[in-house]
């Protein structure tokens, strides 16, 4: 079974704050992504990443950053944590398949509350 | 127009009944459309999916159906248990592994 797990199930953070979301995968997928979900907005996608060190920015992608030094792991960074970013946040992964299109698997996500 | 609108955005149906959520959307490029059903405290997990080339697939009590030329496909779920309440998500993709999902359906289905 895929695997996916995220650093954190929930997390207290205060505004200006530097905030690390972990992820791991271990189905030695080549696709990760980051979502945050909030009520009434579904899934709205931040970044992903198609490779080790590659990265490519989602649908909103302001105020965050991601790290993919290591092929099961990818981090998404808030710099300087904000209100409006609390939110549960989701990572997927996926395999790598040529241009079509294969299942994400979720982590449980981590719901952040910044105060 | 790369939006997948997803209707309603709650449902509260009898067990036993059928429970119907409705997604339509703009792109034709779209190629793959998935179901996920995310249950509370988990994240979505894929449940059912289509491709533009078939009207109908049927998985157990999950249907989708599927109409190309109005650009809208739903979810129908037969006999709907109180362990199917959970958020369904429809989506949409045509690029390499980038999901466009819908605002989601909090379906509830009463004992």
């Amino acid at each position: 079974d895929v695997k996916v797990t995220q650093s954190s199930r929930y997390l207290v953070k205060r505004t200006g704050e530097k905030v690390f979301l972990e992820c791991v995968q271990d189905m030695d997928h080549e696709n990760m992504f980051w979502y945050r979900q909030d009520p009434g907005l579904g899934l709205r996608l931040i970044y992903f990443s198609y490779d080790v060190k590659m990265k490519e920015k989602g649908d909103i992608p302001e105020g965050y950053s991601v790290s993919r030094e290591k092929k099961e792991r990818f981090s998404l960074i808030l710099e300087s944590a904000s209100t409006n970013q609390t939110s549960m946040y989701l990572c997927a992964s996926s395999p790598e398949t040529s241009g079509s299109v294969e299942t994400q698997y979720f982590g449980p996500g981590t719901r952040l509350l910044v105060l | 127009q790369q939006q997948v609108k997803q209707s309603p955005q709650s449902l509260i149906v009898q067990k036993g009944g059928i429970s119907i959520i409705n997604c339509a959307y703009e792109n034709t490029a779209f190629d793959y459309f998935p179901w996920y059903q995310q249950f509370p405290g988990k994240g979505p997990a894929l449940l059912i999916a289509i491709r533009p080339d078939v009207s109908e697939k049927k998985e157990g009590r999950f249907t989708i159906s599927f109409n190309k030329s109005a650009k809208q496909f739903s979810l129908h779920i037969m006999d709907s248990q109180p362990g199917d309440s959970a958020t369904y998500f429809c989506a949409a993709t045509f690029v390499r592994d980038k999901i466009i999902f819908g605002k989601g359906t909090r379906l509830h289905i009463l004992p």
